[in-house]
């Protein structure tokens, strides 16, 4: 499968400051890149949806100008959480894709965010 | 809102034991994923049932597949201690997103 690598692992920041998070697919063309949030002890919960070169598509309830989202290339996607607050602690974890829409999903290590 | 859903369940288990966990899930599907997260860790995807599959194999684990009553199960054979983690069912969504249950919590004890 394919191998996606996440950076940084983990990250404490100041509330009010802006985080990126890299994600990128090493050996595969991803199509679609997915970012996922969750919480201790619950599920993930899919943010936004973007396609190389396209704008995301986000989740309901996800505000997009909070967390912007850049998939420039078929290999780097980043999510970038502006103006963090500590609610916005969480681990983020991306997953890429292939063409096809039921394509195997391959999912990053995950970033854990803190917020102080 | 995201689909997939199973019992929320914390299982503790001896080395050895069997494992099961059920999945339940809305609408239909094409396939049914399951995946499993190491604590603080990401998603290694474990096996993926057909909708016209009822049954499948891989290794120690065995997944069933009920489309009538829209669930799956996901057994552990022979469990041991690197099998400690929590296991999430996934299935897709309009657009096809793939969407993730609330999850089961495993500990084998050694």
């Amino acid at each position: 499968g394919a191998v996606v690598s996440q950076h940084p692992s983990w990250v404490i920041c100041k509330s009010g400051t802006s985080v990126k998070i890299e994600c990128r697919s090493l050996d595969f063309q991803a199509t679609t890149m997915f970012w996922y949030r969750q919480f201790p002890k619950q599920s993930l919960m899919l943010m936004a949806t973007s396609n190389e070169g396209s704008k995301a598509t986000y989740e309901q309830g996800v505000e997009k100008d909070k967390f912007l989202i850049n998939h420039a290339s078929l290999t780097l996607s980043t999510l970038t959480v502006t103006s963090a607050h500590p609610e916005d602690s969480s681990f983020y974890i991306c997953s890429v894709r292939g063409l096809a829409p039921e394509d195997e999903q391959f999912f990053g290590p995950g970033t854990r965010l803190t917020v102080l | 809102s995201q689909q997939g859903e199973e019992d929320p369940q914390a299982l503790s288990i001896q080395e050895g034991e069997n494992a099961t966990m059920n999945c339940s899930y809305k609408t239909s599907i094409n396939n049914l994923q399951w995946y499993r997260q190491n604590s603080g860790r990401g998603l290694v995807h474990l096996i993926l049932i057909r909708s016209n599959e009822r049954e499948k194999h891989s290794g120690r684990l065995r997944v069933t597949l009920d489309t009538s009553k829209k669930s799956s199960s996901l057994l552990i054979t022979a469990s041991r201690a690197a099998d400690t983690a929590s296991y999430f069912c996934a299935t897709y969504y309009g657009n096809n997103r793939l969407a993730f249950g609330k999850g089961n919590q495993v500990v084998v004890i050694p």
